[in-house]
């Protein structure tokens, strides 16, 4: 989607391994989500930022760290890939108006955990 | 926080027929609760959202309706198309605080069958 993109689009990746995975925006929206989304789960949230280098847990966030050091980019990072990360990951973006609030989602990243 | 309990999980119907999904949340200081559909292999986008001032919001063939005091809000879609066939989310936002980050429900998968 305009605005925001997500990289890789896959990723195959073993047990154990470092894996990063990164959100670009052009908004300029102040806040930026990462979800994942498994079947019977919906979206959960792993982690969120509201701010350069001001970020937040979310509900499944154990195995995950973040990191936001330009407003425009959100970095997910899996310190050592576990198979139950295999998933399919979105970044989303909002803003602090009432005519940003809606959310702007990336196109996702299929990742799996052999 | 927040809870947002979405059903039905499935909902088949034949084209032409209407839709509901319904979905009811827990804090009384959500005031914004947007619906998003997802196609296949792509990232979820706002359909239609309505807030806690207003009772019913149409926008052509799709429509939400938002009770306060039962803390419950639907998605009708009439007049069904194959097209319409997606995963639908339903979620629930506040102004400030912990309730500012989204919170989703599980999703609706709806099949329209030709």
């Amino acid at each position: 989607d305009a605005g925001i993109t997500q990289s890789p689009r896959h990723k195959v990746t073993e047990t154990g391994t470092p894996v990063t995975l990164r959100c670009h925006q052009t908004e300029n929206h102040r806040y930026m989500y990462w979800y994942r989304q498994d079947p019977g789960h919906g979206l959960r949230l792993i982690h969120y930022s509201y701010g350069v280098k001001d970020t937040d847990k979310g509900e499944v966030s154990d195995g995950y760290s973040v990191s936001r050091s330009k407003t425009e980019d959100f970095l997910l990072t899996l310190e050592s890939a576990t198979s139950s990360q295999t998933s399919v990951y979105f970044c989303a973006i909002s803003g602090s108006g009432r005519e940003d609030e809606k959310l702007l989602f990336g196109s996702g990243t299929q990742l799996s955990v052999l | 926080g927040e809870n947002v309990e979405q059903h039905p999980s499935t909902l088949s119907v034949q084209e032409g027929d209407s839709a509901v999904i319904k979905c009811t949340y827990s804090d009384s200081a959500s005031n914004y609760f947007p619906w998003y559909k997802q196609e296949l292999g792509k990232g979820p986008q706002l359909i239609i959202d309505i807030r806690s001032n207003v009772g019913e919001k149409k926008d052509q063939r799709i429509a939400v309706t938002l009770n306060k005091t039962a803390k419950h809000f639907s998605l009708h879609i009439t007049e069904t198309q194959p097209e319409d066939s997606a995963v639908y989310f339903c979620a629930a936002k506040g102004a400030s605080g912990g309730s500012y980050i989204p919170t989703f429900g599980r999703g609706t998968s709806l099949i329209v069958h030709p």
